[in-house]
């Protein structure tokens, strides 16, 4: 079947530093492979997809490429903020599916100034 | 585009009763799923329809869980009974043809005394 697997959390970090958070996959298929962001009280937001093998995914800042031969997305920021303090949940969609999303369990991450 | 909209945002109920959650997608998108966020268990897809059609329930916790589409604009999701342990936040999401990715709304903010 499908399935997610991401760093656990939480992560606290300051202002400025590296973000990384790991995310593999198992998947039947070819997968489409998402980074979505919950900021406190709100649904989910795309942050970012990739769709095939080594296309890089980027966003506000935030980047992910899909590897297939280590089946990861990681997600990755240079230079974190405080208005990045959310929870961020890696996802797949395969074709096969209708694309339904198999979601990680989600990282918090709070960014203290 | 105003989004997918979810109605009402919270929902306070006594164990028993009857809830009817509502969502209506994005003008123009085909699909409509159902989810369910809880801290124990994450976010878990109940239920998804394609053109109004409901296409894998197997999400559905029990029978007490129902879902409808009538119509391209317009879904809900019953609870009947309700149960405290049913008490977690819905998120209802909406997809293109295109289907690789979900436009989510704010969610309902369930709570069963």
């Amino acid at each position: 079947g499908n399935s997610v697997t991401q760093m656990e959390g939480p992560v606290t970090l300051s202002e400025e530093a590296f973000l990384t958070i790991n995310c593999t996959y198992t998947a039947t298929g070819y997968p489409s492979l998402f980074w979505y962001v919950q900021y406190p009280g709100e649904g989910l937001q795309l942050l970012l997809k990739a769709t095939k093998a080594d296309d890089k995914g980027s966003n506000k800042g935030f980047e992910a490429t899909y590897r297939k031969e280590t089946t990861s997305f990681h997600l990755e920021k240079g230079s974190v903020q405080v208005s990045d303090s959310a929870v961020y949940f890696c996802a797949l969609g395969v074709l096969e599916d209708d694309y339904k999303l198999s979601f990680g369990a989600g990282t918090t991450v709070t960014v203290r100034a | 585009d105003a989004g997918v909209i979810q109605s009402p945002r919270h929902e306070v109920t006594e164990m028993g009763q009857e809830v009817t959650l509502r969502c209506k997608p994005i003008s123009g998108h085909n699909s409509l799923f159902w989810y369910r966020q809880t801290m124990m268990r994450g976010l878990e897809l109940l239920i998804y329809f394609n053109n109004n059609v409901p296409i894998d329930d197997s999400g559905m916790p029990e029978d007490r869980f129902s879902a409808k589409m009538p119509n391209a604009s317009f879904s809900t999701l019953k609870i009947q009974p309700s149960e405290p342990r049913d008490s977690a936040v819905y998120f209802c999401a909406s997809s293109s043809i295109k289907k690789n990715e979900q436009f989510f709304g704010p969610g309902t903010r369930l709570t069963v005394l």
